[in-house]
């Protein structure tokens, strides 16, 4: 079946070390969401890709969404302990029953001041 | 603006015991998410409604059951409640399938 795959699982930084966390789907996705989940809290949506080969930037944010549209990035520069929390992604893909939305696995990202 | 609203924020249960969490979606979105995530877990789909008809179903258990009313909220009813049923209990809401959804703060179910 249709599966989004999420690394690193979680990792842990010095605050100020950069951050990357990937997506890969096994199949080509319509759009892919990020959303980040706070401990304790709900998953917040940040952003959506829909083009092949996107980038988008949020102040310290960059996401980008792969030239074949199966794979994406948010990467975190500069981290600080506010970014503290587990990032999901969520890819958009044609299935046999219409569009799903499937979410990643999740990366959960400490970091240590 | 309005969020997505969920009751109640927490609940507990003996087993084999029902319960009833209520989710009030954003106004004018048209789809409604149920998510069960447990403890350290990403967030797993049960189920989902467009326009008050179910459109997607995933790792809902039998015991559960779900539908959505006139007025766009929706309720997740789960009978015989098990242990491995605690967990928390995502919905979340968008415009259609194309757009971000937003969640809403959750309900904690523990089941004792």
């Amino acid at each position: 079946g249709q599966q989004v795959m999420q690394i690193p699982q979680y990792q842990h930084v010095q605050e100020g070390e950069d951050f990357t966390t990937y997506c890969n789907s096994s199949t080509t996705l319509s759009n892919i969401q990020w959303y980040k989940q706070r401990p304790g809290g709900h998953p917040v949506f940040l952003i959506q890709l829909v083009k092949s080969g996107e980038v988008k930037k949020q102040k310290r944010l960059t996401f980008q969404f792969g030239e074949a549209k199966k794979n994406s990035s948010l990467h975190i520069t500069a981290t600080q302990t506010t970014d503290v929390g587990t990032y999901f992604c969520a890819g958009l893909a044609m299935g046999t029953g219409g569009f799903k939305t499937i979410f990643g696995a999740g990366t959960r990202l400490f970091v240590k001041a | 603006a309005a969020g997505v609203i969920q009751s109640p924020r927490h609940l507990i249960k003996e087993k084999r015991e029902t319960a009833t969490l209520k989710c009030y979606p954003i106004p004018r979105h048209d789809t409604v998410y149920w998510y069960q995530q447990g403890p350290g877990q990403d967030p797993q789909f049960l189920i989902s409604f467009y326009e008050k008809m179910q459109s997607d179903k995933g790792s809902i258990p039998d015991r559960f059951s779900a539908q959505q009313f006139s007025d766009y909220h929706s309720e997740l009813n789960m009978s015989s409640l098990e242990l491995g049923d605690s967990a928390l209990y995502f919905c979340a809401s968008s415009f259609g399938s194309n757009y971000g959804y937003t969640f809403g703060s959750g309900t904690r179910l523990t089941v004792v």
